[in-house]
C-alpha cells in the first residue's frame, strides 16, 4: 500500500529565510504524481507545486521548489525568502493509477517576523 | 479555470437530522469527485470516490448508508450526512477534476451537530 510520511509536525522559519519541509513516500508504482498543498487557517487546500514522477527535473514555482529523489522516494519542499503569508499547514500528497490522493500528516509552518 | 464551489461553508444541525453538502465544478466537467473528512489538526481522510452516473466507491470503515453520495451530473456531487450525530461534526472537503488535468479542492464545509 502507498504511504506518505511527513516527519516534521512543526517547523519555524525567520521571515526572508529559507526552510525545507520533508516528505517521504512508499509505492511500487513507476508512474505517479507528487504534490505539496498549503492549508491556511481558512482551510482551503491550495496547490503549491506538482511533480510528475517521470520527470527528472525538479519542479519550481517562484519561491517554491522541490527536491525529488525518486530512488530514495523523497520529495522535499524548499521555500525561499519566506513570507508571513507562507504560514500554514503543508501537506505532501501522492496520486497514482487509482487516482486517489494519499496525504501525509502535515507540517505546520510558522514564519517569525 | 478549474473552480470548485462547495456549499454550504458552515452548517449547524440538530442531532438526528440530515444535512446535504454540494460540490460543483463551475467551469469544467468533472468525471470524478472525491469527498474527504478532516478532523482538527489532522490530515484529510478520503471517504469516497464519486463517479458520474455510477455508485460511489467508499473507503473501508466509511458507512455508505450514513454518508450518501450522489453524482448525478458532470458538474455536481452531493454528500448527505443522514441522521447526523455529534461525532459526525467535522470539516468535509470535496475535490473535483479529471485524471488528465488534475483535481481542485472546494473550500470545505464545517459541520456542527448539536
Amino acid at each position: 500500500a502507498q504511504t506518505v510520511t511527513q516527519s516534521q509536525p512543526e517547523m519555524s522559519v525567520q521571515e526572508a529565510e529559507t526552510v525545507t519541509l520533508s516528505c517521504t513516500y512508499d509505492t511500487s508504482e513507476s508512474d505517479y504524481y507528487l504534490f505539496w498543498y498549503k492549508q491556511p487557517p481558512s482551510r482551503q487546500m491550495i496547490l503549491v507545486i506538482r511533480q510528475e514522477a517521470y520527470k527528472q527535473q525538479n519542479a519550481t514555482e517562484n519561491r517554491f521548489s522541490v527536491n525529488f529523489q525518486k530512488a530514495a522516494k523523497s520529495f522535499s519542499l524548499k521555500i525561499s525568502d519566506s513570507q508571513l503569508g507562507d504560514a500554514a499547514m503543508y501537506f505532501c500528497a501522492y496520486r497514482a493509477g487509482t487516482y486517489k490522493y494519499i496525504f501525509g500528516t502535515g507540517t505546520r509552518l510558522k514564519v517569525l517576523a | 479555470g478549474a473552480v470548485v464551489s462547495q456549499h454550504p461553508s458552515r452548517v449547524i444541525c440538530k442531532s438526528g437530522t440530515s444535512v446535504k453538502i454540494e460540490c460543483r465544478s463551475l467551469d469544467f466537467q468533472a468525471t470524478t469527485m472525491f469527498w474527504y473528512r478532516q478532523f482538527p489538526k489532522q490530515s484529510l481522510m478520503l471517504m469516497a470516490t464519486s463517479n458520474e452516473g455510477s455508485k460511489a466507491t467508499y473507503e473501508q470503515g466509511v458507512e455508505k448508508d450514513k454518508f450518501l453520495i450522489n453524482h448525478a451530473s458532470l458538474t455536481l456531487s452531493t454528500l448527505t450526512v443522514t441522521s447526523a450525530h455529534p461525532e459526525d461534526s467535522s470539516f468535509y472537503i470535496c475535490s473535483a477534476g479529471t485524471n488528465n488535468y488534475g483535481y481542485t479542492f472546494g473550500s470545505g464545509t464545517r459541520l456542527t451537530v448539536v
